[in-house]
């Protein structure tokens, strides 16, 4: 079954902890991506991947960092979690004329 | 910078009503336009994928159309149920090889 995995789905964590969500596809798509959804502000895009080694920033990407060293995972890092980044978070990938395919979610929390 | 536009921002009908919106976007080196699908509590879903001038799609009482000579795409609704109730996001890639840039959605509720 084609799917993007997210994990983990839901996560609590306090100020300054570094954290990583993961995100694979088995889908071999080249394209892959970090969105935020905070309420009345839609999707925001945090980076982007055209491929491996290739990444990009989106519209929100300070104090986030990513990496694309295989073309299946692309792992979303919080170095020094805030307050201000919980939020709703969404991985997706797509191929180059596809549509794209969202994972279900990571809810998280910094206190 | 590249904006795409979603019209309206919240649309309110009756179960049986037609119903469509609009998405506008740039169509200078225009690639490709995406139709998603987002219920609350989910992720969004992936209706159409449209690039030709032209080009129509249909999905069950769901379709879209696509002017890229002007900038913009309807999707339409045929007889909303209450389960069409969601929000519908356009996005749009201009140049293969480009990101996705998303609209800010348009809120459909639909009332039985």
């Amino acid at each position: 079954e084609a799917q993007v995995t997210q994990n983990p789905r839901y996560l609590i964590t306090v100020t300054g902890k570094k954290l990583t969500v993961t995100c694979s596809q088995n889908m071999n798509h080249e394209y892959m991506s970090w969105y935020r959804q905070d309420p009345g502000l839609g999707l925001r895009q945090i980076y982007y991947s055209m491929n491996v080694e290739v990444t990009d920033k989106g519209d929100v990407p300070e104090g986030y960092k990513v990496s694309r060293k295989e073309k299946r995972n692309f792992p979303l890092i919080l170095e020094s979690p805030s307050p201000n980044q919980t939020s709703l978070y969404f991985c997706a990938s797509r191929g180059g004329s596809t549509s794209q395919y969202f994972g279900p979610g990571t809810r998280l929390l910094v206190l | 910078i590249l904006n795409v536009e979603q019209s309206p921002q919240s649309l309110h009908v009756q179960e049986g009503d037609s119903t469509n919106f609009t998405c506008s976007f740039p169509s200078s080196n225009f690639y490709a336009l995406h139709w998603y699908r987002w219920e609350t509590a989910k992720s969004p879903e992936a209706l159409f994928v449209m690039t030709l001038n032209g080009d129509e799609k249909k999905k069950g009482r769901i379709s879209a159309t696509l002017n890229t000579k002007e900038g913009y795409s309807y999707l339409y609704i045929k007889g909303s149920q209450p389960e069409d109730s969601a929000t519908y996001l356009c996005a749009c890639i201009l140049e293969y090889g480009n990101k996705l840039v998303f609209g800010a959605g348009t809120i459909l509720r639909v009332k039985s």
